[in-house]
């Protein structure tokens, strides 16, 4: 089955302890992003990444790290996680640039105390 | 960057009425205009998109129209019924030289469709 998975979907962590969020696709996509959803904000861009070892800033990028090593795996890694990241945070995959159908994960919802 | 406008951010209609969603973009670049629906609980999905050379595209009870002079497009839902209760937005996706591409979303429209 074609999809974008993500783990964990649910983590409460404590301020300034490393985390990572993975996000997988089995559909041989070249685009892969980041986005966090926050009430009455939508959904923005953290990172993208056009192919692989190919990363870009989107519009919110300050706390967040990515890699894309391999075609599959985008990584979502925050270093030192503050409360203001708490969020809902969506893993999005596409054929090509994100002129085409972006497919979802499930999302993860981040608690950071 | 790209910044995507969209109003209204909450839109109640009565089930059978139709529904009008509208988003301005900033950057004329911009050439790719999809809409997605997030029900409650649940992951975006694609439910319509348009391409910058075409005004209007339609799928069954969902049209979207564009007009670049204008820099705004449209989303509209005809005949409307409580499953299409959920949250839309919009989005741009603009290139950024060197076949960088970014997508842009909109706020976000929750449309409650009542019985």
């Amino acid at each position: 089955e074609a999809q974008v998975t993500q783990n964990p979907r649910y983590l409460i962590t404590v301020t300034g302890k490393k985390l990572t969020v993975t996000c997988s696709q089995n559909m041989n996509h070249e685009y892969m992003s980041w986005y966090r959803q926050d009430p009455g904000l939508g959904l923005r861009q953290i990172y993208y990444s056009m192919n692989v070892e190919v990363t870009d800033k989107g519009d919110v990028p300050e706390g967040y790290k990515v890699s894309r090593k391999e075609k599959r795996n985008f990584p979502l890694i925050l270093e030192s996680p503050s409360p203001n990241q708490t969020s809902l945070y969506f893993c999005a995959s596409s054929l090509s640039a994100p002129r085409v159908e972006q497919y979802f994960g499930p999302g993860t919802r981040l608690t950071v105390t | 960057g790209e910044n995507v406008e969209q109003h209204p951010s909450t839109l109640s209609v009565q089930e059978g009425d139709s529904a009008v969603i509208k988003c301005t973009y900033s950057d004329s670049a911009s050439n790719y205009f999809p809409w997605y629906k997030q029900e409650l609980g649940k992951r975006p999905q694609l439910i319509i998109d348009i391409r910058s050379n075409v005004g209007e595209k339609k799928d069954q009870r969902i049209a979207v129209t564009l007009n670049k002079t204008a820099k705004h497009f449209s989303l509209h839902i005809t005949e409307t019924q409580p499953e299409d209760s959920a949250v839309y937005f919009c989005a741009a996706s603009i290139r950024y030289g060197a076949g960088s591409y970014q997508l842009t979303f909109g706020k976000g429209t929750k449309l409650s469709v009542i019985p």
